[in-house]
C-alpha cells in the first residue's frame, strides 16, 4: 500500500517566516503534487514535480517554492508566510506513465498568525 | 484556463436512496477522469476512475459514466449507507499531462 506522509498534521507559524512543509512518498513514484485545499475552492494545484530537481508551476504558485532533491522527498517552501496561506495544504505521488492515480497524505493544516 | 464544474455543491439523501454527482470539463485533451472520497479530517481516498476509452464502470454500489462528447461525467452511488456521507471531488487530467484538475466537491449527507 501506498505511504504518503506529511511531516506535521498541524502548523502555526507568524507573518514574515519561512516555513518547511515536507512529503515523503515511499512507492518510488516519480510524480510529486503539492495542492492547497479551501472550502468551496476544492483542490488547487501549486507545484507538480516529475523527476528529482524537476518542478512545473500549478495553478496558484504565487507565494510558493519547491524543493525535490531525492526522489521520495518534495518540500513546499512559503518564501514569507503571510495570513492569505493559512490553510490545509495535501501533498500527493503517482506512477508516471499512461496517467496513474493520485494518493493523498494527511494533510497540514497550516495557521498563519 | 481549464476548469472543471462539479454540481450540486450539497447532497442530503435518506439511506437506502440513491445519489448522483455530476462534473463537467473544458479539456478537450481530458483523458482520465477519477473520483476521490474525502471523510473529515482524513486524507482524499481514490474510490473510482475511468478512461475516455470507456463509457461506464461499475464496482459494487458505484459507478461513473463518461460523455465524451458533452465532455460530463457522472458518479452514481446505489443504496446508500451513513458511512457513505462524505465530501466526494471528481477530477480530470489536463494538457495530456500527468496532472489533474479538481471540481470543487460535493458533500454527501445520507441520513438514516
Amino acid at each position: 500500500d501506498v505511504k504518503v506522509t506529511q511531516s506535521s498534521r498541524y502548523l502555526v507559524k507568524r507573518t514574515g517566516e519561512k516555513v518547511f512543509l515536507e512529503c515523503v512518498q515511499d512507492m518510488d513514484h516519480e510524480n510529486m503534487f503539492w495542492y492547497r485545499q479551501d472550502p468551496g475552492l476544492g483542490l488547487r494545484l501549486i507545484y507538480f514535480s516529475y523527476d528529482v530537481k524537476m518542478k512545473e508551476k500549478g495553478d496558484i504558485p504565487e507565494g510558493y517554492s519547491v524543493s525535490r532533491e531525492k526522489k521520495e522527498r518534495f518540500s513546499l517552501i512559503l518564501e514569507s508566510a503571510s495570513t492569505n496561506q493559512t490553510s490545509m495544504y495535501l501533498c500527493a505521488s503517482s506512477l508516471t506513465g499512461d496517467i496513474q492515480p493520485q494518493h493523498f497524505g494527511d494533510g497540514t493544516r497550516l495557521s498563519i498568525l | 484556463g481549464e476548469n472543471v464544474e462539479q454540481h450540486p455543491s450539497t447532497l442530503s439523501v435518506q439511506e437506502g436512496d440513491s445519489a448522483v454527482i455530476k462534473c463537467t470539463y473544458s479539456d478537450s485533451a481530458s483523458n482520465y477522469f477519477p473520483w476521490y472520497k474525502q471523510e473529515l479530517g482524513k486524507r482524499p481516498q481514490l474510490i473510482i476512475d475511468i478512461r475516455s476509452n470507456v463509457g461506464e464502470k461499475k464496482d459494487q454500489r458505484i459507478a461513473v459514466t463518461l460523455n465524451k462528447t458533452a465532455k460530463h461525467f457522472s458518479l452514481h452511488i446505489t443504496e446508500t449507507q451513513p458511512e457513505d456521507s462524505a465530501v466526494y471531488f471528481c477530477a480530470a487530467s489536463i494538457d495530456n499531462t500527468d496532472k489533474l484538475i479538481f471540481g470543487t466537491g460535493t458533500r454527501l449527507q445520507v441520513f438514516p
